[in-house]
């Protein structure tokens, strides 16, 4: 059972333009929503993070949507570079469970220069 | 100090061998996992260790998979007899309680 759903499974944006990825998710008791981002031949990093007692998180160029009652959360990334290609992860953790992340399937993004 | 560091950075093996991937988590951080990705997947949850408590152990897809975490610092994944679906990256990721995860760089078994 997939708990967290991602889109797209790829994404191309030109230099300059915004990229939009989107997750949604089942388990209301889920409270922390980061997204990662990986390069080839690396680890996942953490990006940004948000919790649902806000609907909105921005760090520089990324911002984190969240609708709680849509069960949703995105990540826009505002005047995409070419060095933002990478693969990103949503993810998801239960309140109080240090135990694991549930991952989304990931979003292969690349800006054209 | 350093990252989380994985060893050996690709693994090549043939079918029906056992293989050992290390990790050596941050220095102090208590949790430990264990992730699989394979090609264009997720992340799979196999494993958590966190300080002394048992082992998380159900991610893991088989008793052919097991790990261990010794004086509660570097982690050995085992995998025995290895088979072709076994191919992916593994990756290790390390943190203090209830933080974010720091991710090594993974090990890429590929099993022939």
């Amino acid at each position: 059972q997939q708990q967290v759903k991602q889109s797209p499974q790829s994404l191309i944006v030109q230099k300059g333009g915004i990229s939009i990825i989107n997750c949604a998710y089942e388990n209301t008791a889920f409270d922390y929503f980061p997204w990662y981002q990986q390069f080839p031949g690396k680890g996942p990093a953490l990006l940004i993070a948000i919790r649902p007692d806000v609907s909105e998180k921005k760090e520089g160029r990324f911002t984190i949507s969240f609708n709680k009652s849509a069960k949703q959360f995105s990540l826009h990334i505002m005047d995409s570079q070419p060095g933002d290609s990478a693969t990103y992860f949503c993810a998801a953790r239960k309140e109080g469970s240090a135990r694991q992340l549930t991952f989304g399937s990931g979003t292969q993004l690349t800006v054209l220069p | 100090g350093a990252g989380v560091s994985q060893s050996p950075s690709n693994k090549v093996t043939e079918k029906g061998k056992d293989v050992e991937l290390r990790c050596d988590p941050i220095s102090g951080h208590t949790a430990l996992y264990w992730y699989r990705q394979s090609l264009g997947q997720g992340l799979e949850f196999l494993i958590y260790f966190q300080g002394n408590s048992a082992p998380d152990k159900s991610g893991l897809p088989s008793d052919r998979f097991s790990a261990e975490r010794t004086g509660g610092s570097v982690s050995t994944l085992t995998i025995q007899r290895t088979q072709q679906e076994d191919s992916a990256v593994y990756l290790c990721a390390s943190s203090l309680y209830n933080s974010p995860l720091h991710f090594g760089n993974g090990t890429r078994l590929t099993v022939t």
